[in-house]
């Protein structure tokens, strides 16, 4: 079964300061691994994949993740926080190819803020 | 413009007053699914659909029904709405490589 954890339900930073969003998962087989941006009372953005090519993922506006299997984490960054970034952050994993739910499963969530 | 949209995207209403959300997309995605999100709970399936008349329950599908009679509509269903049920609806439907395409979300509120 697949789970993920992101370590830190909020996350604050000053702008300009980098950005350090946390997520572990489970999986019992090669998963793919996503992070989506909820913008105040708006849907979920995909913000970049990993689908088992490069381990480092560059996404939308300037942020990247690493995939590191040994560690089981997919940690979200941005070098430099704007003000525009404050929003809740979901990761979520997916089994590849799984013909029986196909779900993602999400995390908690966790809530960006940028203080000036 | 590729997308998922849902309606409405706000509603009200009492206990046991049957009701419908819409969710439809323009991909032609076979798979499509729901997710309600709750504070600290982040997003749970509720049900989903593999294609057209073929549909399965997913973590949390106490409830609701839904149905797929077209591959661009997939309605979510409550038939006898809780207070339980005051959530935040979001309809998704899969494309390449597992993405989720998400609409934009449907606040809902049982009194």
């Amino acid at each position: 079964a697949q789970s993920v954890t992101q370590l830190g339900s909020h996350v604050s930073v000053s702008e300009g300061a980098l950005v350090l969003l946390r997520c572990n998962y489970s999986s019992s087989v090669p998963p793919y691994l996503f992070w989506y941006v909820q913008y105040p009372n708006q849907g979920l953005q995909l913000l970049l994949k990993y689908t088992s090519a490069a381990t480092l993922v560059k996404g939308i506006n300037g942020f990247e993740a690493e995939f590191k299997k040994s560690e089981t984490s997919f940690h979200l960054t941005k070098p430099s926080a704007h003000m525009s970034d404050a929003a809740e952050y979901f990761c979520a994993v997916s089994v590849p190819g799984s013909c029986t739910t196909g779900k993602l499963i999400f995390g908690q969530g966790t809530t960006l803020q940028v203080k000036p | 413009e590729a997308q998922v949209t849902q309606n409405p995207r706000y509603l009200i209403t009492v206990t046991g007053k049957k009701l419908t959300v819409t969710c439809s997309q323009n991909m032609n995605h076979e798979y499509m699914s729901w997710y309600r999100q709750d504070p600290g709970l982040g997003l749970r399936q509720i049900y989903y659909s593999m294609n057209v008349e073929v549909t399965d329950k997913g973590d949390v599908p106490e409830g609701y029904k839904v149905s797929r009679k077209e591959k661009r509509n997939f309605p979510l269903i409550l038939e006898s709405p809780s207070p339980n049920q005051t959530s935040l609806y979001f309809c998704a439907s899969r494309g390449y490589q597992e993405t989720q395409y998400f609409g934009p979300g449907t606040r809902l509120l049982v009194l």
